[in-house]
């Protein structure tokens, strides 16, 4: 499968852990998005980066967020101190062009 | 950014009648515009895109949206639903390299 892959597809957690997902984008693709949709709304941008670097952050990511793009291959988004706000689906996509490629996302539950 | 507004939380058809599911766009220059569905459970996929070579632009699974520039408008329709159309569709604008979700129109199809 070429597509964009996302690990875990599921997380449950206690509130005040921290968690780490991960995003394999399509190999050729050198701009990766996080999103982060919750039930019944659509997704809501978070960051983007081009190859390693990263160009732009919502202010919806708060300091508890931090994502990175080593190597300008995969990327992580880690959230440090977990809150039962946080609970969502985490979506990641990457692009070449115009049109971004969505992975199965990451449902996180913070219980 | 480009912005795009979803007129529609909800839209209900029955088997075989026409779908228009309604996308407003803001923006000062010319847009890049899109379409995504997203069924229970599962990734967003791609119907349609907009990139400026034709104002009726076809997709995958007999859906097809217009642009109208003097409307600011891009609604998504297909003249026949089938009970397989039922899930989330996003319209999507990708000024600035980053894709802007609009927050998605339920499409109910009734047998």
């Amino acid at each position: 499968d070429t597509g964009v892959s996302q690990n875990p597809r599921h997380k449950i957690t206690k509130r005040g852990q921290n968690v780490t997902f991960r995003c394999d984008p399509i190999s050729e693709h050198n701009r990766l998005y996080w999103y982060r949709q919750t039930l019944g709304q659509g997704p809501e941008f978070l960051t983007y980066f081009q190859n390693e670097a990263q160009l732009e952050k919502s202010r919806l990511l708060s300091d508890r967020f931090s994502a990175e793009r080593p190597k300008g291959s995969f990327s992580t988004l880690e959230i440090q101190r977990t809150e039962q706000g946080d609970s969502a689906m985490y979506l990641c996509a990457s692009s070449l062009l115009d049109e971004a490629f969505f992975g199965q996302g990451t449902r996180l539950t913070v219980v | 950014a480009q912005s795009v507004t979803q007129l529609d939380s909800h839209v209900s058809v029955s088997e075989g009648t026409p779908v228009l599911l309604r996308c407003n766009y803001s923006s000062s220059y010319s847009p890049s515009l899109f379409w995504y569905v997203q069924h229970p459970n599962k990734g967003l996929q791609l119907l349609l895109k907009y990139t400026s070579a034709a104002t009726l632009v076809k997709g995958i699974n007999g859906f097809e949206a217009e642009f109208k520039k003097s409307e600011t408008s891009f609604h998504l329709t297909k003249p026949s639903a089938h009970m397989s159309d039922a899930a989330e569709y996003f319209c999507v604008g990708g000024g600035s390299y980053i894709p802007t979700f609009g927050r998605g129109t339920s499409l109910i199809v009734h047998p």
